[in-house]
């Protein structure tokens, strides 16, 4: 099993709509996990840290699964600029660094 | 300076040819990090350094060299570079006596193209 695991998509979705994606990863022993936003040719950015207890951040929440292993993003009330590369990242704990998923695609259309 | 300065922007450069990437932080992170990214791989750690003084090797650190002579800057060098090094090189940095939630703030990002 891949160490950090997402749908590459891409996922098109339209502009109004809530959609939500997972995130998979190996090591049950991790402690730390983030949702990064990455644009077309630009670098990765935070978007939002993943707390044990779900959080949101207005139209985002994130939630984490430890039984399964799995984190979530769901998105609410889409908007074109949310169109990017969400990328899913996990701390280790081997050696306290992140590993970084490939990416979900998201497309949303107007 | 606001955060991660790369350097350059972009590059083509000959295959067989020496180049150093720049990479430089005003945050004051003790942590920082050297990633490659190509389609379809994703963010592929090369090299990082924990603290000044420090560098360990990453995922992919074959063909690269660093130096963390201070806090602030992380140079990475290729040495003699071959088409296989064409990427997205991206230096990142991080402060893990925050806490571990704080993540990652990354630089802009160093185009180079291998010919």
């Amino acid at each position: 099993r891949k160490e950090v695991e997402q749908d590459p998509g891409p996922f098109n979705v339209p502009e109004g709509a809530t959609v939500a994606f997972n995130c998979t990863y190996s090591n049950s022993a991790s402690q730390s996990f983030f949702w990064y936003r990455q644009d077309c040719r630009k670098e990765p950015k935070l978007l939002m840290s993943v707390y044990s207890s779900g959080n949101e951040d207005g139209r985002f929440t994130a939630q984490l699964n430890r039984a399964s292993q799995y984190i979530s993003l769901l998105i609410r009330d889409s908007k074109l600029s949310d169109s990017a590369t969400y990328l899913c990242v996990v701390n280790s704990n081997r050696d306290d660094k992140i590993i970084f998923g490939k990416g979900t695609r998201l497309h949303i259309l107007p | 300076i606001a955060g991660i300065t790369q350097a350059p922007t972009s590059q083509i450069l000959a295959a067989g040819r020496r180049m150093t990437l720049r990479c430089t932080q005003d945050m004051r992170h003790n942590a920082m990090y050297w990633y490659r990214q190509d389609l379809g791989l994703g963010l592929r750690l090369i090299h990082y350094s924990n603290t000044a003084g420090t560098t360990g090797k990453g995922e992919v650190p074959d063909g690269y060299s660093v130096s963390r002579a201070n806090t602030d800057d992380f140079p990475l060098t290729l040495a003699s570079a071959v088409p296989s090094q064409t990427s997205v090189y991206f230096c990142a940095s991080s402060d893990p006596m925050r806490g571990r939630n704080y993540g990652y703030t990354f630089g802009s990002g160093t185009r180079l193209t291998v010919v």
